[in-house]
């Protein structure tokens, strides 16, 4: 079962902070967050795992709460070349990474 | 740095007409996935594969879709009787030793069927 992200979309202008949620339904191994600019393939960002650790790269951060089955991407004081799809992809140690439907960000000088 | 290659890039089939889509995973992989994405849409699985047997399938892959990894190097995409509705990028990953680690993605190579 596919994880439920929201927002579909954001408009940010640079330096502005935004935050993307990812939800699932089922008990998760672990929750990755991809980025996927126009055209290309999704690009790694970070994997979050069993144990509501919090990971960052460069101002982007990520945050996983096991209980409530969530997980959230922080984009601090953004750049341009943040804009971009974002998904997360949750394991359930079942060998599938299922993607959410994604979150668009456009970042605006 | 490793990649994921995949080709072609680009194809253009008919519909009715059998097309393979070709990969090669980072070569220390075990793990390998298809996954479809059409025009302005999510990313879906479609095929999960370890120990050259498939490990999870959704329900898109069904009987038209198969893979193989004939040459221990490749991993590779069938569909017997492309639809209209088959047009998409084709997305190859992979990934080391277990889950729960960072799945590494191909180009994609874009499929359209007329």
């Amino acid at each position: 079962q596919q994880p439920v992200q929201s927002p579909q979309a954001v408009i940010l202008r640079e330096g502005e902070d935004a935050v993307i949620n990812c939800s699932s339904s089922k008990a998760l191994y672990s929750v990755h967050w991809y980025r996927q600019k126009h055209g290309e393939a999704p690009v790694f960002l970070m994997i979050l795992l069993k144990g509501g650790e919090q990971k960052g790269h460069e101002k982007i951060s990520a945050s996983f709460n096991e209980k409530k089955q969530q997980s959230s991407l922080y984009l601090t004081a953004s750049q341009l070349s943040y804009s971009g799809t974002y998904f997360c992809g949750t394991e359930r140690g079942d060998y599938k990474l299922s993607f959410g439907a994604g979150t668009t960000v456009t970042v605006r000088a | 740095e490793p990649e994921v290659t995949q080709t072609p890039s680009h194809q253009v089939t008919q519909m009715g007409q059998e097309v393979i889509l070709r990969c090669v995973p980072i070569s220390n992989h075990l793990y390998f996935y298809w996954y479809r994405q059409i025009l302005g849409q999510k990313v879906e699985f479609l095929v999960s594969f370890y120990n050259n047997e498939i490990s999870e399938k959704s329900e898109i892959f069904d009987d038209q879709f198969s893979v193989e990894r004939p040459d221990g190097s490749n991993f590779t995409l069938k569909i017997r009787s492309t639809k209209l509705e088959d047009s998409a990028m084709y997305f190859c990953a992979s990934n080391q030793r277990r889950p729960n680690t960072e799945a590494f993605f191909g180009q994609g190579t874009r499929l359209t069927v007329v």
